[in-house]
């Protein structure tokens, strides 16, 4: 099974700071997705990467930004943290289209 | 983009008995639909999942059903467990060259005693 690990797994920002959330997966997946869980709107995807390099803005981008500089690590980055950030974040690796995504245990962010 | 919509929100049903949560979607070009158990305080995990070619899939208790005229598929839990209350969250790849999952927004199944 894909080891899919985050961190910080806890976080709490000041509103205008600069926030990096960090994932790192070990079974050589090409495919890597950052996602936001919030109570009534389930899992959203706010950018995803093909492999090193590359990133891709998903349905939720604005706000914020995405660095994959290898196969194994996939950053999300908050420029200027807004409580409206404050959220869940998974990161999650997948091999290829329509794949199983694996998912990591999650970063709860808490912007005051 | 895709819009996945999922009904019931919250289901409640006791033991024994069977749950179903449905989903809809709006491209037909879609042609990979997993669906994800996250319990609480855990990370979402792939329970089951069906491609476009298959109409039915089991494994064990767990049930798909994919109607893809009705741009509709099913999951289905039979004989339930107290074990089975968890979120339930379908999904729908759109096919074509991204590699992108839209989530429904998640049921929330509690089987009682």
């Amino acid at each position: 099974e894909a080891a899919v690990t985050q961190s910080p797994r806890n976080k709490v920002a000041v509103t205008g700071g600069k926030v990096t959330l960090s994932c790192n997966q070990t079974n050589n997946h090409n495919n890597m997705y950052w996602y936001r869980q919030d109570t009534g709107h389930g899992l959203r995807l706010i950018h995803y990467s093909y492999g090193a390099g590359s990133t891709e803005k998903g349905d939720i981008p604005d706000g914020y930004k995405a660095s994959r500089p290898s196969q194994e690590n996939f950053s999300l980055i908050l420029e200027l943290a807004t409580p409206s950030q404050t959220s869940v974040y998974f990161c999650a690796s997948g091999d290829g289209q329509g794949a199983e995504q694996f998912f990591g245990p999650g970063t709860r962010l808490t912007v005051l | 983009g895709e819009q996945v919509e999922q009904l019931p929100s919250i289901l409640r049903v006791q033991e024994r008995s069977s749950a179903s949560i449905n989903c809809t979607y709006e491209n037909s070009a879609s042609n990979y639909f997993p669906w994800y158990k996250q319990e609480p305080g855990e990370n979402p995990k792939l329970i089951i999942d069906i491609r476009s070619n298959m109409e039915r899939k089991q494994i064990q208790g767990l049930i798909v059903l994919l109607d893809k005229k009705a741009k509709r598929f099913s999951l289905h839990i039979t004989d339930t467990q107290p074990a089975d209350s968890a979120m339930y969250f379908c999904a729908v790849h759109s096919g074509g060259s991204n590699y992108k999952l839209t989530f429904g927004k998640g049921t929330l199944l509690t089987v009682t005693p």
